[in-house]
């Protein structure tokens, strides 16, 4: 079946430095795709999305790619500080009337000090 | 405004017991979802409504139900709790079109 998966179970990154956490997915037919950041203990918290239509899209220090021809999503974290510690998913959503998500496994980012 | 809130916080149960897992949101969202999360893993749709009177069934609805007679309350119900369903239950709501996804804070259950 479809499935979205994440290349590294965890990141380790020094303050400051810039983090990169990368995501496949293999449904072609995803047009959507957001990135949820979830803090210990708390429910997952919307970072930023991206549609098929786009390559690029950035935030507040966050930028999401998306490469179509190998479905590839990544978001980049620019200066990381320690209250970026967190599992980070990516998440896909197809076709159908509630635009269900489909979850990656999540990626731990730890920022060292 | 309060945005998705759950009820309770954290619930141990016995096997065979039931009972009731509250989400409710201010944000006029037509659509809410019910996720379970595992430790380590992802989210996993248990079920999910388009709007108040219909709900539909998601990847995981095995022993569970749900209702949604009012927007704002999408109660989550487990009638014969089992081991298996130990787990952290999210629920969420969206308003539709936009697809994101706002999320309450959860509800862990333990079932022994």
């Amino acid at each position: 079946g479809e499935s979205v998966g994440l290349h590294l179970p965890t990141l380790s990154v020094q303050e400051g430095d810039n983090s990169i956490i990368n995501c496949a997915y293999s449904n072609s037919a995803s047009d959507y795709f957001i990135w949820y950041k979830q803090e210990s203990g708390k429910g997952p918290q919307f970072i930023i999305d991206i549609r098929s239509n786009m390559d690029k899209r950035q935030g507040q220090r966050v930028t999401v790619l998306l490469n179509k021809t190998v479905k590839h999503l990544s978001l980049q974290i620019a200066a990381t500080q320690p209250g970026d510690s967190a599992v980070y998913f990516c998440a896909e959503s197809g076709t159908g009337s509630a635009r269900q998500l489909t979850f990656g496994s999540g990626t731990q980012l730890t920022v060292l000090p | 405004n309060a945005g998705v809130t759950q009820t309770p916080k954290f619930r141990i149960l016995k096997i065979g017991q039931s009972m009731t897992l509250q989400c409710a949101q201010d944000m006029n969202h037509n659509y809410m979802y019910w996720y379970r999360q595992d430790p380590g893993m992802g989210l996993k749709l248990i079920y999910y409504s388009v709007g108040a009177g219909i709900t539909d069934k998601g990847e995981v609805p095995n022993g569970y139900n749900v209702s949604r007679s009012t927007t704002e309350d999408f109660p989550l119900r487990l009638e014969l709790a089992a081991p298996s369903q130990t787990s952290v239950y999210f629920c969420a709501s969206s308003y539709g079109l936009e697809e994101t996804q706002y999320f309450g804070p959860g509800t862990r259950l333990l079932v022994l």
